[in-house]
Parts: structure tokens; sequence; C-alpha cells
């Protein structure tokens, strides 16, 4: 069974990088079968795509977080990335790791991880 | 960016009875939809994809149906394990984009 697992800084500075990596288990981040995306909720708030690659194809990423977001991947380790560069208040939220299908639904999913952006 | 419109915002049911939770995409999506039930301090489940297929486990209660720019979620005999924020989310084109959330109560 696929299992996706967030970890990293559970605070981050205002103006500083907000730097997540999701484990993977029972699958593999090399398949270009699936994309690996990433997911935010701020509180109190819906759900937020942030953006989903699929090894050694294309990234895509929302509009509105592109010129701040890089997504990036280890096969070596199994993990992929997220980095949030300059972030604020406003970047506060849970993020989740997920798993889809080319035109397809987020069918797997972490647990989710609280980032808190703050001094 | 296709733009995705949930309706209610919230909806408030008696066990037992049905809800039906609507989804409208600004453009036609096929039937590029998925549902997903959110909880508080969970990941949100995947309950339905392809618009109307119901995801591995999820009970025969849930059931999905529309194509193009018009969806439906329906949850017959509510159970009090139902409560929870409900989303659609459209894979039909980049960016994916969710609803904003219908919010269902256990009355």
């Amino acid at each position: 069974q696929l299992q996706l697992q967030e970890s990293g800084p559970g605070l981050v500075k205002p103006s500083e990088t907000l730097s997540l990596t999701c484990t993977v288990s029972g699958g593999s981040t090399s398949s270009s079968s699936h994309y690996w995306g990433w997911i935010r909720q701020p509180p109190g708030r819906g759900l937020e795509w942030i953006g989903s690659f699929t090894y050694g194809g294309s990234s895509f990423y929302s509009p509105s977080l592109k010129s701040r977001v890089t997504i990036s991947v280890d096969t070596s380790k199994n993990q992929f990335s997220l980095k949030v560069t300059s972030v604020t208040a406003a970047d506060t939220a849970v993020y989740y790791c997920a798993r889809h299908p080319p035109w397809g639904s987020l069918e797997f999913w972490g647990q989710g991880a609280l980032v808190t952006v703050s001094s | 960016e296709i733009v995705m419109t949930q309706s209610p915002a919230t909806l408030s049911v008696s066990p037992g009875e049905g809800a039906t939770l609507s989804c409208r995409a600004s453009h036609s999506i096929n039937r590029n939809l998925g549902w997903y039930q959110k909880k508080p301090g969970q990941a949100p489940r995947l309950l339905i994809y392809d618009a109307s297929t119901r995801a591995t486990g999820i009970p025969a209660r849930f059931s999905g149906s529309g194509s193009g720019t018009e969806f439906t979620l329906t949850i017959s005999s509510l159970q009090s394990e139902d409560s929870a924020v409900y989303y659609c989310q459209q894979c039909n084109d980049w960016p994916l984009t969710f609803g904003g959330g219908t919010k269902v109560e256990i009355k």
C-alpha cells in the first residue's frame, strides 16, 4: 500500500524559505505513470493545489505561487520536496503531499504537516 | 484557470436523510472530477473519481453524477460520521482547482 509522509520545520520566519519533504513508501517517485504533488490548506480555508510533477516529464504549478515555488525529486531516497521562497503569514497552512494519475484525482495523501510563518 | 463553484456552503441534515451537493465548473471538464471528504485533523479522502466512480473502500451511500460543467455528490442515508467538508476538484486541465467546499452538518 502506498504511503506518503511529509516532514520539515513547523515554524518558518517571514521572508525565509519554507522547505518540506515527502517520503514515499510502497511506490516509486521514478514512475512516469503518476504525478506527485503538493496541496495546502490555510487555517479555516479550503484546499489549494500548489503544484505537481512526473518523473522525467513536466512540472506544473499554481499561477498564484509559480514565482515562489519549486518542486524537486530525489529518486535515490524516494522523496520529493517543496520549497516556497519569501514566505509571509499567508503561507501558514497544513501542507499535504499526494499522488495522482495523469488527468486523475488525488488518490493517495500524506497525513499533512502544519507550517506556521511567524517571527 | 477553471473555477469550481460549490453549493450550498453549508447543509444541515438529519441522520438517515439524504444530501445533495452541487459543483459547477466554469468550463467543460468532461468527467474529470473528483470529490473529497475532509475532516478536521485528517487528510482529505478521495470519495469519487471520474465524476461517478467510487474510490476503494468508499460506502455505496456515496454516489456521484454529472459531466461537462454540472456535477452532483449524493449521500444517501447520512450517518454521523459523514459530518465533514466536501470538496470537488477538476483534473481536466492545469492548474488543478478545487471548489470552496460544502460543510455537511448532522442535526
